[in-house]
């Protein structure tokens, strides 16, 4: 079985201020990992990934997530937080020897001016 | 480059009446289809899986079903809506990459 969980359920920062977002994930064998961002009415935009290599994997929009395998976990990152990256992410993982991917709850972002 | 299409984007429904959601993938041959609902704009819960023509994998028993007709197609059917099955649905697709990509979504309303 695998599952994901994303602890918060809102993050609110200041623009110009670090974002993270968290997710802690659950697999019995390697893990994929993914995080994708959804805009108001839109379907799922994809951010970044692991799957193997370099545990620091940088995507789009200035976005990079850890890839920290004792402590199961992917957090999601941004240095400086634009107004626009106000929406909601969610963090997926398969099972490399599965096709389901399994999806976080979701976290609303919200980016202050 | 590759591409995935979703239709109707929208869709209102009365109870009973059949439904039939279409997606399609550009670009690409024999992807690995999915067919997701998003319930109250949070969680999202796989429903179908497809890994070719006419190979469907169902996750969850329901009153929805998938057929994979073409290799670039996916359909979504009911033939009796209920009010439960409102919702947005997203069809998606797998690259060799293993990454996932999600079309616009289709919302549907069932009243």
């Amino acid at each position: 079985a695998q599952s994901v969980a994303q602890p918060e359920d809102q993050v609110n920062v200041a623009e110009g201020n670090p974002l993270t977002v968290k997710c802690t994930y659950s697999v019995s064998g390697n893990p994929y990992l993914f995080w994708y961002v959804q805009y108001p009415n839109r379907g799922l935009q994809f951010l970044l990934k692991y799957i193997t290599g370099d545990n620091l994997v940088k995507g789009s929009y200035g976005f990079e997530a850890e890839f920290n395998k004792s402590q199961t976990s992917f957090h999601l990152k941004k240095p400086s937080a634009l107004v626009s990256d106000s929406a909601l992410y969610f963090c997926a993982v398969r099972d490399m020897n599965d096709y389901k991917l399994s999806f976080g709850a979701g976290t609303t972002v919200t980016v202050r001016a | 480059s590759q591409t995935i299409h979703q239709w109707p984007a929208t869709l209102v429904q009365p109870v009973g009446s059949p439904l039939s959601l279409e997606c399609t993938v550009e670009g690409t041959s024999n992807p690995n289809l999915y067919w997701y609902r998003q319930a109250a704009g949070r969680g999202l819960q796989l429903l179908f899986y497809s890994v070719g023509i006419g190979q469907i994998s169902s996750e969850v028993p329901q009153n929805l079903s998938a057929s994979r007709p073409q290799d670039r197609q996916f359909i979504l059917s009911s033939k009796k809506l209920l009010l439960s099955d409102s919702g947005f649905y997203l069809c998606a697709w797998k690259d060799l990459g293993n990454t996932i990509y999600f079309g616009e979504g289709s919302w549907l309303t069932v009243v």
